[in-house]
């Protein structure tokens, strides 16, 4: 069974960083783009950031280039997104996904970063 | 960037009824458009792929349709478990981009 489990979100002060981290199982995590989807409680999908399945071909939105870095382990199975300089507009649901080639097949069960003073 | 433009943003519909709901994008994505069934609380669910191909495990009442800028998904005969918001999705170009959500209500 495809899982897909994120981890360290969290209530942070602005400015502050945190590391989000996604363990895979149940298939061959080395064989699948990755990417990173927000959403604002209440509101819609925003696409955040991607990752190749070598590490390489990364991607992120205009609104956290130079603040968020995506990286991947395949040894470890595991997504992470380092989130830096942290504001309050990225308070979200972060969703890790597995991208098939034709959109994303399978969601992590999200993982809510609050950003706030 | 890709603009998806959903239509309509919320709609009022009874078990049984058929439903459409648009997607419009902001220049040709060919049939690169995924749709999503998201529940409250819960993860986007994949239910289309390029634009009309069911995603396994989809009940049947559930179609896609449409290329280039224009889309449309359609329940046939809406049951209880169908009440949530729809999303279309742009997978031509980055940004990816998403529609804004089409919520499905209880009338």
């Amino acid at each position: 069974e495809v899982q897909l489990v994120e981890s360290g979100g969290g209530l942070i002060q602005p400015g502050g960083s945190l590391r989000l981290s996604c363990a895979a199982s149940g298939f061959t995590f080395s064989n699948y783009w990755m990417h990173w989807v927000r959403q604002v409680p209440g509101k819609g999908l925003v696409w955040v950031s991607r990752i190749r399945t070598d590490g390489t071909n990364i991607d992120y939105a205009a609104s956290v280039k130079g603040r968020f870095t995506i990286s991947r382990d395949n040894a470890k199975n595991t997504l992470f997104l380092q989130m830096n300089s942290l504001r309050v507009e990225d308070t979200a649901v972060y969703y890790c996904v597995r991208d098939w080639g034709n959109g994303y097949d399978f969601w992590g069960q999200g993982t809510l970063v609050t950003v706030s003073s | 960037d890709i603009q998806m433009t959903q239509s309509p943003s919320t709609l009022s519909a009874s078990v049984g009824d058929r439903l459409t709901i648009t997607c419009r994008a902001s220049q040709s994505i060919d049939s690169w458009l995924a749709w999503y069934q998201q529940k409250p609380g819960k993860a986007p669910n994949l239910l289309i792929y390029t634009a009309s191909i069911l995603q396994s495990g989809v009940p049947s009442r559930f179609s896609g349709s449409g290329s280039g800028t224009d889309f449309t998904l359609t329940i046939s005969s809406l049951q209880p478990d169908d009440f949530a918001t729809y999303y279309c999705q742009q997978y031509k170009s980055y940004p990816r981009t998403f529609g804004q959500g089409t919520k499905v209500e209880i009338k």
